[in-house]
């Protein structure tokens, strides 16, 4: 299972872009990335998911490039709403896929 | 997207006791479900892995005896904390993957466990 790394902790202010990096140096040919983010006392929620290039949905985009060792999470335009921990995972696409979790990033928006 | 849900949301027992939480898939098939457990500003650390209708896989550290899973159908899955003492207190969520066309997994809600 790819390990991944990411910052501790980042800072931002509302209505700025939000790039947040990951790492995983060892990820394997059938692993997908996947980013979570995850507020206080609940349940990590799915963001967004890739396997290469770009994927974009409605609240972020994921650039993944062409060597796939590492990922960016971007956050167009972020609120108050959306300080949390935000999670980088890699695994491959079979239903027993386990995640382990890395240390996430706790991104803070200041007003 | 898929939803899971936990029961219940919060409970407090007293040591010596056993707590069972329950974990469910509503709306799609959960071939796999993990359960994970998650101190204060800590990231989540995987406990287990459930197969439906086999024993679950524990993560090395974690005691099968003690937290025991059972995965009996395809959209419910169980965790008992036998004879809880006060370090088990923490936040236990569960995840669920299976049919639901995609590759990624959808988390309950967590379940904040407080042993006295």
């Amino acid at each position: 299972l790819a390990k991944t790394t990411q910052p501790i902790s980042m800072d931002s202010y509302e209505g700025q872009e939000v790039n947040i990096t990951c790492s995983h140096n060892n990820i394997a040919t059938n692993d997908y990335i996947t980013w979570y983010q995850q507020f206080p006392s609940q349940g990590p929620r799915f963001i967004i998911q890739g396997y290469k290039t770009k994927v974009t949905n409605e609240v972020a985009s994921l650039f993944i490039p062409a060597d796939r060792k590492s990922s960016t999470l971007s956050l167009p335009r972020v609120s108050l709403s959306d300080t949390a921990v935000y999670y980088c995972l890699v695994g491959d696409t079979s239903f027993n896929n386990d995640m382990r979790f890395g240390a996430g990033t706790r991104l803070t928006v200041k007003p | 997207g898929a939803v899971v849900s936990q029961h219940p949301s919060r409970v407090i027992c007293k040591s010596g006791t056993s707590v069972k939480i329950e974990c469910r898939s509503l709306d799609f098939q959960a071939t796999t479900m993990f359960w994970y457990r998650q101190f204060p500003k800590q990231s989540l650390m995987l406990m287990a892995t459930s197969n439906e209708g086999s024993k679950a896989t524990y993560e090395q550290g974690v005691e099968k005896d003690k937290f025991l899973i059972n995965h009996a159908s395809l959209t419910l899955s169980t965790l008992t904390v036998t004879s809880a003492h006060p370090e088990d207190s923490s936040f236990y969520i569960c995840s669920a993957s299976g049919t639901s066309g995609g590759y990624e997994q959808y988390f309950g809600p967590g379940t904040r466990l407080t042993v006295t």
